[in-house]
């Protein structure tokens, strides 16, 4: 079963910012790798798929990148809004997630 | 749009059943090509996928709840169940019901659509 490993485990950042988060997978993922943000008190909400491709009403500021075992998601200037948990996902497991938080 | 609730009891006893239901509207359990799925978060952990239930009957379980889970649909009333026996604390969790998409046709499955989720608490 792939394992899912996401770094940093907290990124502290300030408005404006740029982030970025990276998923390793234990063996390759292809391009099937999904993103997920999930705010306090909220369900998870899908951000990209296939690596790179944005969700439904997802911002230009989000982008995904990478292949096979390691992928990225950066948002390239924070908004307050997304301060939140960023998990990856791959066939039926999700990583432990990356908490950006407010510097 | 899609909009999917889920409703159960919020306190388990441990050794009972866990029993959820997640009650679609703006869509049609039957009829779609999609994968209705339950997935649970400890508090303050991560995502657990547990299961789903695909329009042509068809069902699959993660290993790490195969033998003790449950899940079925009642087209009637437009929603699904999960099913969980034997319960311990270790079943405390956010239970969600969610929608899944197969993005390429190679069951490479990305959850689109979520209920809000239902805190379940195993405890005497």
């Amino acid at each position: 079963e792939i394992v899912l490993t996401q770094s940093p485990a907290t990124l502290s950042l300030s408005p404006g910012e740029r982030a970025t988060l990276s998923c390793r997978a234990s063996q390759g993922a292809s391009r099937f790798l999904s993103w997920y943000q999930q705010k306090p008190g909220q369900a998870p909400r899908l951000l990209m798929f296939e690596t790179s491709k944005r969700a439904t009403g997802i911002p230009a500021r989000f982008s995904g990148s990478g292949s096979g075992t390691d992928f990225t998601l950066t948002i390239s200037s924070l908004e307050p809004e997304d301060f939140a948990v960023y998990y990856c996902q791959h066939l039926f497991t999700f990583g432990p997630g990356t908490k950006v938080d407010i510097k | 749009q899609v909009q999917l609730q889920e409703s159960g009891p919020g306190l388990v006893k441990p050794s009972q059943t866990l029993s959820l239901i997640c009650t679609v509207s703006g869509d049609s359990i039957r009829g779609g090509a999609y994968y209705w799925s339950w997935i649970r978060q400890h508090p303050e952990k991560g995502l657990e996928f547990i299961a789903y239930f695909y329009d042509s009957g068809n069902t699959y379980y993660s290993p790490s709840f195969k033998g003790r889970t449950t899940v079925s649909i009642d087209t009637s009333k437009n929603h699904f169940s999960l099913k969980l026996t034997s319960v311990t604390a270790a079943d405390t969790a956010n239970y969600y019901c969610a929608r899944a998409s197969d993005s390429s046709g190679f069951l490479t499955l990305i959850w689109d659509n979520w209920g809000r989720g239902t805190l379940v608490t195993v405890s005497s």
